[in-house]
């Protein structure tokens, strides 16, 4: 079976530019979680979903970020415009149920120049 | 707020050598402990769990004990590989209703062979 899927596994882009990540959870878990990680911060919960909808996105850093989960097979996060402190390994996770085992993508590392 | 607190690394080890990561958290209730390892390059993966006090989680020859007189969730592996370096996280899932994992920091172990 295959795991969750993040896309792309690596962007670098220029100050400025709008960055999308992409996450297809598994299929049949209804929990999708944004992550963010620094070596300065650590591992930060972004935002996530049940069953498509939103249900905290207090750690959203800014207005400048947005994430849509438009069904239960696909989620972006959008940076727009993005940042130099905006490079990170942004993680997507999923799990069946918000007590079980979360299952995370390999991550997008985004580099912003 | 519920939070874990867990040892800072780096820490290096000799192959062979035992491990023992401090993990301490606090929480209302009754949380279920988590320690999750993330190897070079890739997400998280969970490594195991204790729902309940006095319980033991094991994989891998790594064990941890859900301790709530002392609140403590600590990982020990009695003979490290050079394999197991990676950065282990410990979190908590409170028993409390619609909320996410908490994790620590992380601590980054590196096995010397």
């Amino acid at each position: 079976d295959a795991g969750v899927i993040q896309s792309p596994r690596h962007e670098v882009t220029e100050m400025g530019q709008e960055v999308t990540l992409r996450c297809k959870p598994i299929s049949g878990h209804d929990y999708l979680f944004w992550y963010r990680q620094t070596m300065m911060r650590g591992l930060e919960l972004l935002i996530y979903f049940n069953n498509n909808v939103p249900i905290d996105d207090s750690g959203m850093p800014e207005d400048r970020f947005s994430a849509k989960m438009p069904n239960a097979s696909f989620s972006t996060l959008k940076i727009q415009p993005s940042e130099p402190r905006d490079s990170a390994v942004y993680f997507c996770a999923s799990s069946k149920g918000q007590i079980a085992q979360q299952f995370f993508g390999p991550g997008t590392r985004l580099t912003v120049l | 707020g519920d939070s874990v607190t867990q040892m800072e690394g780096p820490v290096t080890l000799s192959e062979e050598a035992f491990l023992t990561i401090n993990c301490t958290y606090t929480a209302t209730g009754y949380p279920s402990l988590f320690w999750y390892v993330q190897y070079p390059g890739e997400g998280l993966q969970l490594l195991l769990k204790a729902t309940k006090a006095d319980d033991k989680g094991s994989n891998k020859g790594f064990e941890a004990t859900y301790r709530k007189e002392t609140t403590s969730f600590h990982l020990e592996k009695g003979s490290v590989q050079v394999s197991d370096s990676a950065v282990y996280f410990c979190a908590l899932k409170s028993s409390a209703g619609n909320t996410p994992l908490v994790f620590g920091k992380g601590t980054r172990l590196s096995v010397i062979a």
